[in-house]
C-alpha cells in the first residue's frame, strides 16, 4: 500500500515568494496533519483535519500560512509570502478513523527560503 | 503536566552491540498511548510501535523490543545486534486519552552505529 505522499521533496525559494506544499494521505485515512520540524523547536503540529474539515489550526504560525483539504485525498499547505524563518522540514501525516493518535508520516518537504 | 523525556541525546555503539534507548513519560491520564518513531538520515519519520496504557506486555519485532513499565513510567526501546542501518534519530511520543491527535514528543535520541 502506498504511504503518505508529499511533493515537492525539496523546495528552494526566495523571500517573499509563495510556496505550496502538497500531500496525499493514505487511502482510507480520514485524518490529516501538517507538522513543521526545526532544530530549535522540534516537531510542531500546524493543523489537523478530520473528514476534510479543519479541526485545530492553533499551531499555524500566522496569517501567512494557510491549509486546505478540498477532498479526502489531497491537501495543501501554502505560505505567502515566505520568509527565511519558514525554512524547515514540513511533514504531512494521516491516520485512520477512530485512531487519530496513530499517525503515519510522509517523507517530508525540505523548504529553504533564501 | 504531560511530558516525554529522552535523556540520551546521542548514543554511539559498534555494530552488533545491543543498545537501549530510554523514554520516561509523565501523565495524569489513566488512558494513553506511547509511540516510537524512527527518523533516518534521509529524513522521513517512520512509525515503529504504538502501545496503549492497558497493555504492559513487552513487544518484540525482529531485533527490536520494547519494555513498557507503568511503575517507572518508562517505555524503553532495545535494538539487539545493532546494524549500521539502525543509525537514526529515534523519537518517543505520548498521546493522552482516547484517540487524541495531539502527540507530545520527546527531544529524540540520535543513535550512531559504527561499522
Amino acid at each position: 500500500d502506498a504511504g503518505v505522499i508529499q511533493s515537492p521533496r525539496h523546495e528552494v525559494t526566495e523571500m517573499g515568494q509563495e510556496v505550496t506544499l502538497r500531500c496525499k494521505p493514505i487511502s482510507g485515512h480520514n485524518s490529516l496533519f501538517w507538522y513543521r520540524q526545526t532544530m530549535m523547536r522540534g516537531l510542531e503540529l500546524l493543523i489537523y483535519f478530520n473528514n476534510n474539515v479543519p479541526i485545530d489550526d492553533s499551531g499555524m504560525p500566522e496569517d501567512r500560512f494557510s491549509a486546505k483539504m478540498p477532498n479526502a485525498s489531497f491537501s495543501t499547505l501554502k505560505i505567502q509570502p515566505s520568509e527565511p524563518r519558514d525554512s524547515a522540514v514540513y511533514f504531512c501525516a494521516s491516520s485512520r478513523p477512530g485512531h487519530q493518535e496513530t499517525q503515519y508520516f510522509g517523507p517530508g518537504t525540505r523548504l529553504l527560503v533564501l | 503536566a504531560q511530558k516525554v523525556t529522552q535523556a540520551q541525546t546521542e548514543i554511539s555503539v559498534v555494530e552488533k552491540e545491543d543498545v537501549t534507548l530510554d523514554c520516561v513519560y509523565e501523565t495524569r491520564d489513566t488512558t494513553y498511548y506511547l509511540f516510537w518513531y524512527k527518523q533516518p538520515p534521509s529524513g522521513e519519520l517512520v512509525f515503529l510501535i504504538r502501545r496503549n496504557s492497558f497493555d504492559e506486555q513487552n513487544e518484540i519485532s525482529g531485533r527490536y523490543s520494547w519494555n513498557f513499565q507503568k511503575s517507572t513510567s518508562s517505555f524503553n526501546f532495545t535494538i539487539t545486534a545493532s546494524q549500521v542501518v539502525d543509525s537514526a534519530v529515534y523519537f518517543c511520543a505520548l498521546s493522552e486519552g482516547r484517540s487524541n491527535y495531539q502527540l507530545i514528543w520527546g527531544a529524540g535520541t540520535k543513535l550512531i552505529i559504527k561499522p
